[in-house]
């Protein structure tokens, strides 16, 4: 069973919409989690990282949560655009060993129609 | 954006023929790494590097073989192609002064073996 688990696994919605995407780990020692952008037919790029402390942080329009306690993240994004349009990836790291495992979610794809 | 480039994007080829493919960083990062990705699916780590002459086999199986004889260069290799090998290969690279796990993609390699 992965320990990163998203949803939903698609989603479409209209431009200008908001949207929320979850993710859910059970990863244990946590050391922090990233959300990552992937364009079709393009590399995964980081749009935010979550430490166990922080329970908030925004990256232009897009806005991460964290509940350490709960192990839920979401990344909200607001006024979606059409460039939204991709492939969002939750990733988690743990404190197991100096390199960091990294767990990774299956993606949550996002269409945004005009 | 990130100075990390695969070559080649797209390689269509037939069962056992050998396949180099290339990955090469220019931010002078000490850990690089190979991901497989098959769609739908989460990324899965074949290989990585904590530096010159380091290399280790990651957490899914792979028939491939990696080579690291300078810091920015980190080819992988398949012997003998195999169908079962047709996928999506992203190589990342991460600084090693830092644990904060944020990987650099290449735009990923499709690999459709016949």
């Amino acid at each position: 069973k992965n320990q990163v688990e998203q949803s939903p696994q698609s989603l479409i919605i209209l431009e200008g919409k908001n949207c929320t995407l979850q993710c859910n780990y059970t990863v244990s020692p946590f050391s922090n989690l990233r959300w990552y952008k992937q364009d079709t037919g393009r590399g995964p790029v980081s749009l935010t990282i979550m430490t166990f402390s922080e329970n908030t942080k925004s990256n232009g329009r897009y806005t991460a949560t964290l509940d350490a306690d709960t192990k839920q993240s979401s990344l909200h994004i607001t006024a979606s655009q059409l460039s939204d349009s991709a492939s969002y990836i939750c990733v988690v790291s743990d404190r197991g060993s100096t390199l960091g495992r990294l767990y990774f979610g299956r993606g949550t794809q996002l269409t945004v129609w005009p | 954006e990130a100075d990390i480039y695969q070559t080649p994007r797209y390689l269509v080829i037939g069962t056992g023929k050998k396949i180099t493919l290339e990955c090469s960083q220019t931010m002078g990062h000490d850990k690089m790494y190979w991901y497989q990705q098959d769609p739908g699916m989460e990324l899965h780590l074949i290989h990585y590097s904590y530096g010159v002459n380091s290399t280790e086999k990651g957490d899914l199986s792979s028939e491939s073989t990696v080579s690291r004889i300078r810091t920015e260069h980190f080819p992988l290799t398949l012997e003998s192609a195999r169908p079962s090998h047709t996928s999506q290969y992203l190589c990342a690279s991460s600084s090693g002064t830092q644990n904060t796990g944020e990987l650099f993609f290449g735009e990923g390699s499709r690999l459709t073996v016949l």
